[in-house]
């Protein structure tokens, strides 16, 4: 069964630095978001994009942040200046855009900024 | 802003009981999806509910939406301890295509 894919699973970071978090969500999706949640808290919308663009974006995703789809396949989360407070869970997850509108969540990469 | 209410947050059954977790929000929407997490793990999606009145159950687990009163109930029967874990609703946006979040409910089954 078709599956979204996340890299690394976990990365450590000093505070300060970029980070690249990447992303293969399922092959004939075409709807791509990232979510964070940071440890034992519920799960936070940063943003959606569509059509090779941000649809929605939430008030966490300031200009720090960046996502991008660089070829057919990868969507990737760009830190561009890691704050401590960054640490979390980070999941990608796609979708059909389709009838149930259902996302599918990857695995997760956990971001430690130290 | 839209909210999305979960309630109880912690939630200590014993094997065998019922329970009810409840889960509010505050705009129209007739999209809700329960999704389970385990410690340390990504989001499975349990049920997808699409309309007014729709009721879903597999196994022990039941989830039923009222979107007149903007609620979905999670329902619980004769609890195992295998349905230990954290269980989130998420409600639909259509304008932004996107799903928020309730805080979720840690729902600890003890022998």
């Amino acid at each position: 069964e078709p599956e979204v894919t996340q890299t690394p699973s976990h990365q450590v970071t000093q505070m300060g630095q970029e980070v690249i978090l990447r992303c293969v969500p399922i092959s004939n999706h075409l709807y791509f978001y990232w979510y964070r949640q940071i440890l034992g808290q519920k799960v936070e919308f940063l943003v959606s994009f569509y059509n090779n663009e941000i649809s929605e974006k939430s008030e966490i995703f300031d200009d720090q942040f960046s996502v991008e789809r660089p070829d057919g396949s990868n969507f990737t989360l760009k830190i561009r200046s890691t704050k401590l407070e960054d640490s979390a869970m980070y999941f990608c997850a796609s979708g059909a855009g389709t009838v149930t509108y259902e996302q599918y969540f990857g695995p997760g990469t956990r971001l430690t900024v130290t | 802003e839209l909210k999305v209410e979960q309630n109880p947050l912690f939630l200590s059954m014993q094997e065998g009981k019922n329970y009810t977790i409840y889960c509010n929000y505050s705009t129209t929407s007739d999209r809700l999806y329960w999704y389970r997490q385990d410690p340390g793990k990504s989001l499975e999606s349990l049920f997808v509910l699409l309309s007014n009145g729709a009721v879903k159950q597999e196994g022990r687990l039941m989830a039923s939406l009222d979107t007149k009163a903007r609620l979905s109930t999670l329902h619980i029967t004769a609890a195992v301890h295998d349905l230990s874990a954290t269980y989130f609703c998420a409600v639909y946006l259509y304008n932004n295509n996107d799903m928020r979040f309730g805080a979720g409910t840690r729902l600890t089954v003890k022998p």
